[in-house]
C-alpha cells in the first residue's frame, strides 16, 4: 500500500520556466511533508518542508503548496535551472513525529537549456 | 562540518561473509537512521536511533544488526545476507526525531551480495 504517491515518473521543462512536481498521500494522519532532491551517486538532499497547519511555504526559488482536503502537495521551482535536473522525492511523516519518513517513488526532472 | 560520512562507498560480499557499514556525523544530531533503497524505488526506513537508543526497527531481518556506539557513530552489521539484499544503504541524521529541518543523508554504500 503506497501511502505517498508521485504519479509522474518524469518531467521535462525548459530553462527559465516553472517546474511543478506533484505528490498525493492517502494517510490523513500525516502532519509533516518534505521534499528531497537526489543526484546520481549521492544521498538525497533536503529542499523544503511544510507542516499540515500551513498551506504554503516558500524558500527562494522553491515553493511547496499543501491542499489537505485533497491530500495533495506540489513543489514549484521558478525559474527552473539546468542544475535542478535530478530526482525529486516527496516524503511524509505521521502523528507523533518519531522521525520516520515515508517516501514517494520520485519524479525525475530534466531542465533543458 | 555539515556532512554525514558513510564508508565504504561500495561493498561486494559473499553470502557467508560478515561485514559492517559505518556512518559518522559531527553536527551534534541526536537521531540517526538507516534506509535501504533499491533501484528505481524510494528509500525505505530500516532503523531509527534517538539519543543513542533504538527507537524504531521496521521488522528488519536479524541478518542486519544496527549499533550506535555513541552519538556520532552508527554502524550496520551484516551477516549471511541474500542476493536480494543488494541495494544502496543510506545513513541519515537529524537534530532529533522531530523533522523541522529534515534529514541530512550520507552518499550511501552500494552493497552487492554475490
Amino acid at each position: 500500500d503506497q501511502q505517498v504517491k508521485q504519479n509522474s515518473p518524469s518531467l521535462s521543462v525548459q530553462e527559465g520556466r516553472i517546474s511543478i512536481l506533484n505528490c498525493d498521500y492517502t494517510n490523513s494522519m500525516f502532519d509533516y511533508f518534505l521534499w528531497y532532491k537526489k543526484y546520481p551517486a549521492e544521498g538525497p538532499t533536503f529542499l523544503i518542508s511544510i507542516s499540515s497547519i500551513k498551506d504554503k511555504n516558500e524558500d527562494g526559488r522553491f515553493t511547496v503548496f499543501l491542499n489537505k482536503s485533497a491530500k495533495h502537495l506540489s513543489l514549484h521551482i521558478v525559474p527552473s535551472q539546468p542544475g535542478d535536473s535530478a530526482v525529486y522525492f516527496c516524503a511524509a511523516s505521521g502523528a507523533g513525529n518519531t522521525g520516520k519518513l515515508i517516501f514517494g517513488q520520485g519524479t525525475t526532472l530534466q531542465v533543458k537549456p | 562540518d555539515t556532512e554525514v560520512t558513510q564508508t565504504p562507498k561500495h561493498l561486494v560480499m559473499g553470502m557467508t561473509n560478515k561485514k559492517s557499514l559505518k556512518c559518522e556525523q559531527h553536527m551534534g544530531h541526536r537521531a540517526m537512521y538507516w534506509y535501504k533503497q533499491k533501484a528505481k524505488k524510494p528509500p525505505e526506513l530500516m532503523f531509527v536511533y534517538s539519543y543513542e537508543k533504538l527507537s524504531i526497527n521496521e521488522s528488519v531481518p536479524s541478518r542486519f544488526s544496527p549499533e550506535c556506539p555513541n552519538s556520532s557513530l552508527l554502524n550496520l552489521h551484516l551477516h549471511a545476507l541474500q542476493p536480494e539484499d543488494s541495494a544502496l544503504y543510506l545513513c541519515a541524521s537529524s537534530q532529533d526525531d522531530l523533522l523541522t529541518y529534515g534529514y541530512t543523508f550520507g552518499s550511501g554504500t552500494r552493497l552487492t551480495v554475490v
